[in-house]
């Protein structure tokens, strides 16, 4: 069975943390994504990856960076948290090409305070 | 710019009635359409997705989406629903760049009543 797993399902943290969002997919894609979800939004793209080491921004990178050492994990990280990256964030992971889907993880809840 | 839109932000339809949840999309050359299922705490779960070929496609869970060219759409349908279909539905468009990217909808949340 297919499995994408994000480190946490719930997460708290202090405005001004540096906080890593952990993504690891066992399938060997070659793509992996950040997603965030907020209501009435849907999902918003925030970086992606297509290989190790290769990364490009999504419509909303800004306050965010990315990491891909390995081609199973993908980091997402918040340089400096802030209220408004309060969210749900999706990590996806995909094979390359136009008409592949996409396998998500569970989701990661994020409250800044 | 290729973009996608789903027109209801909820949908509600009685057990056993047939449902529709309707996206349209905007893109340059040949559309890849997707329709994602989430269930409530979940991640996405892919349903179904067009690439070419016949108009009318089958997914996961009895559903299936009709893709029409001329009215740029790509609506999600169900003969006979179940409490059980309740969620929030979101269509995507895969978008080429560099890299396949997938662009989603702002979702639509499907409710059904016994």
């Amino acid at each position: 069975d297919v499995k994408v797993t994000q480190s946490s399902r719930y997460l708290v943290k202090r405005t001004g943390e540096k906080v890593f969002l952990e993504c690891v997919q066992d399938m060997d894609h070659e793509n992996m994504f950040w997603y965030r979800q907020d209501p009435g939004l849907g999902l918003r793209l925030i970086y992606f990856s297509y290989d190790v080491k290769m990364k490009e921004k999504g419509d909303i990178p800004e306050g965010y960076s990315v990491s891909r050492e390995k081609k199973e994990r993908f980091s997402l990280i918040l340089e400096s948290a802030s209220t408004n990256q309060t969210s749900m964030y999706l990590c996806a992971s995909s094979l390359v090409g136009v008409n592949t889907e996409a396998f998500f993880g569970q989701g990661t809840r994020l409250t800044v305070v | 710019a290729q973009s996608v839109a789903q027109p209801e932000d909820q949908v509600n339809v009685a057990e056993g009635n047939p449902l529709t949840v309707k996206c349209t999309y905007s893109v340059s050359g040949n559309p890849y359409l997707f329709w994602y299922v989430q269930y409530p705490n979940r991640g996405l779960q892919f349903l179904l997705k067009y690439i070419t070929g016949d108009n009318l496609v089958k997914g996961s869970y009895g559903f299936e989406a009709e893709f029409n060219k001329s009215q740029t759409s790509f609506h999600l349908k169900k003969p006979s629903a179940l409490v059980s279909d309740s969620a929030l539905y979101f269509c995507a468009v895969s978008r080429y760049s560099s890299a396949s990217k997938i662009i989603f909808g702002s979702g639509t949340r499907l409710s059904i009543r016994p």
